[in-house]
């Protein structure tokens, strides 16, 4: 069955990094492109970023364009997201997420993992 | 970019009512590209709706949704205890992929 295990997360201060990771199991993670979507405390979802399934196109929300980089290992099943310069606003979980059918970008989804938790906290 | 606003913020039904949740959208979505999921505290959500009217896989029949352009619903039938959660709805039209800000579906 499909497994994605998120990890990387936890307390960074403002204006550093951070390297998430996500291990994909399950499905033939090289056929999929594949997102990350994060969640606030006490808020929505907000989708973060999309990556094709070969790694060679990539397309992020307003609010992380130029920070954050998403890229994918397919020889290692494993996406990743690399955040940089974070804000207080960018505390969240973040979740992996594949899309439901092979090809295409577009950001829907049908398997989430547990998430990882980023504070990003003085 | 699209926005996708959605209504009621919380709706208030008892088991075996009909939910009825709302989402519409800033502009047009293409090709009724609009999904909706259920998010449980604690879970990961759940795919329910694809291209705004096809049930994902394994969601029960009482769940349905409809509309084009800008106006989509999704309805619940009957609703069961489970039913009670936040639902979203997305578009995956064009890029950013945003969600709505969600309906909390509590029991009265």
């Amino acid at each position: 069955q499909v497994q994605l295990v998120e990890s990387g997360g936890g307390v960074v201060q403002p204006g550093k990094s951070l390297r998430l990771s996500c291990a994909a199991s399950g499905f033939f993670f090289s056929n999929y492109a594949m997102n990350w979507v994060r969640q606030a405390p006490g808020k929505g979802l907000e989708w973060v970023a999309i990556v094709s399934s070969d790694g060679s196109t990539q397309y992020y929300a307003d609010s992380v364009r130029g920070r954050f980089t998403i890229s994918r290992d397919n020889s290692k099943n494993t996406l990743s997201l690399q955040m940089n310069s974070l804000r207080p606003e960018d505390t969240a979980l973040y979740y992996c997420a594949k899309r439901v059918a092979p090809g295409g970008t577009s950001g829907i989804v049908d398997y989430w993992g547990q998430g990882t938790l980023v504070t990003v906290s003085s | 970019e699209i926005v996708l606003t959605q209504s009621p913020g919380t709706l208030s039904l008892s088991p075996g009512e009909r939910a009825t949740l709302s989402c519409k959208t800033s502009q047009g979505v293409p090709s009724n590209y609009l999904a909706w999921y259920q998010h449980k505290a604690g879970q990961a959500p759940r795919l329910l709706v694809s291209d705004a009217s096809t049930r994902a896989t394994g969601i029960p029949a009482r769940f349905s949704g409809s509309g084009s352009g800008t106006d989509f619903t999704l309805t619940i039938d009957r609703l069961e205890p489970e039913d009670f959660a936040v639902y979203y709805c997305q578009q995956y039209g064009y890029s950013p992929y945003r969600f709505g800000q969600g309906t909390k579906l509590e029991i009265k």
